[in-house]
């Protein structure tokens, strides 16, 4: 079975801190994402990435940055968290063209103070 | 501006009932409709829908795309409390590198 794991289910920061999310997968997939959940907005892409190396915004990247340096780890980066931050972070991986084997990690919830 | 619209955002139902969920879309280059259900954190896939009028099944769910209409249901027959789940919808791209659009989802809530 393929596994993603996020490293935390849930993260409380203060307002300026730098917050890393961590996110590896084990089934040697090509593509990478991450999304923030929030109630009433469903699932929006931040980032994404298809190979090592590479990264291509998704549809709300302000205020966020990733970094893929190996094929099996994609890390989410806030720069200087802010409340509106605050939400519920879901990774995902597949091997390209195959959306259907989209699997999801089971999310971080953070809270920004 | 791709949009995927689902309705209602939330359901409140008794076991055995048989409920239907509604996704609704405008989005151009359409490749495909995906359902998923996230009962705690992870989502995982139901189906995926490419062609017009063919039903996909698996147990009490099934689902059916209409490319005229732009949209697509969910049905669950018999209801359990296991039903009980976020569904979401999505849509996936011809081009975009396989992003997809989701929907904001559908709590469906099966009441003992």
């Amino acid at each position: 079975d393929v596994k993603v794991t996020q490293s935390s289910r849930y993260l409380v920061k203060r307002t300026g801190e730098k917050v890393f999310l961590e996110c590896v997968q084990d089934m040697d997939h090509e593509n990478m994402f991450w999304y923030r959940q929030d109630p009433g907005l469903g699932l929006r892409l931040i980032y994404f990435s298809y190979d090592v190396k590479m990264k291509e915004k998704g549809d709300i990247p302000e205020g966020y940055s990733v970094s893929r340096e190996k094929k099996e780890r994609f890390s989410l980066i806030l720069e200087s968290a802010s409340t509106n931050q605050t939400s519920m972070y879901l990774c995902a991986s597949s091997p390209p063209g195959q959306n259907e084997k989209l699997f999801f990690g089971s999310g971080t919830q953070l809270s920004v103070l | 501006e791709d949009k995927v619209v689902q309705s209602p955002l939330s359901l409140v139902v008794h076991e055995g009932d048989t409920v239907t969920l509604n996704c609704s879309y405008e989005v151009t280059n359409f490749r495909s409709l995906l359902w998923y259900k996230q009962e705690k954190k992870a989502p995982t896939f139901l189906f995926m829908l490419t062609s017009s009028g063919i039903e996909k099944k698996s147990g009490r769910l099934s689902s059916i795309l209409d490319k005229k209409e732009l949209s697509s249901i969910l049905n669950i027959t018999a209801t359990q409390t296991g039903d009980s789940a976020i569904y979401l919808c999505a849509v996936e791209r011809l081009q975009g590198a396989q992003k997809l659009v989701f929907g904001q989802g559908t709590r469906l809530t099966i009441n003992p």
